[in-house]
């Protein structure tokens, strides 16, 4: 079935360091990828998506690339904030049917020091 | 454009004991999607609804159950609840066009603790 493989965190960064989450995932034929974010006590938000190869996702100066060669999705920003500390979750979507079923990785739970 | 709102925010109940948590998608939104959050199993989806029938269920026993109302409101039920079934259940709504990249946005979540 499908899964999606998320670096393991904690991840700890002082503030304007760069940030990589790597995501890899499995699945047949071409699903969207996306990724969402949980504050503290909050549901997910979408942070940005990409439906299809090669297509890029951007949102808040985070990016994130659909590589299908490598089967990746992986979120970068090139300097982070304190008010990016949360946890990240990569997901996938079939396209296959019409399921609405999101498949998604552990999450990252990231903190940024002042 | 008001988001996804679900009732109530946060449950206490006991082993045995029941519950009904409701979801209110997005304004002209048609389906509805339910997932369950836990520490240790993460996130995992439950089901999901569309113009009141029950189109794609998840891997969970048949205590877990959910309907859609005409306006496309949503209920999930839980019964006999256990220990293990304290978790955040999240509520997600898609854009009416049902086309399977459609983008799921999510509700803040009904925090259920069982004792």
């Amino acid at each position: 079935g499908d899964s999606v493989t998320q670096m393991e965190g904690p991840v700890t960064l002082s503030e304007e360091a760069c940030l990589t989450i790597n995501c890899t995932y499995t699945a047949t034929g071409y699903p969207s990828l996306f990724w969402y974010v949980q504050y503290p006590g909050e549901g997910l938000q979408l942070l940005l998506k990409a439906t299809k190869a090669d297509d890029k996702g951007s949102n808040k100066g985070f990016e994130a690339t659909y590589r299908k060669e490598t089967t990746s999705f992986h979120l970068e920003k090139g300097s982070v904030q304190v008010s990016d500390s949360a946890v990240y979750f990569c997901a996938l979507l079939p396209v296959a049917g019409s399921a609405r079923q999101l498949t998604f990785g552990s999450g990252t739970q990231l903190t940024v020091l002042p | 454009k008001a988001g996804v709102t679900q009732t109530p925010r946060y449950l206490i109940k006991t082993r045995g004991q029941q519950v009904t948590l409701s979801c209110s998608p997005i304004s002209g939104h048609r389906s509805v999607s339910w997932y369950q959050q836990t520490p240790g199993q993460g996130l995992q989806f439950l089901f999901e609804y569309f113009s009141e029938t029950q189109r794609n269920k998840g891997n969970f026993p048949g205590r877990f159950s959910g309907r859609q109302f005409s306006n496309s409101r949503s209920e999930m039920n839980v019964s006999t609840l256990e220990l293990g079934d304290s978790a955040l259940y999240l509520c997600a709504s898609s854009f009416p066009r049902d086309k399977p990249t459609d983008t799921q946005y999510f509700g803040p979540g009904t925090r259920l603790t069982v004792l």
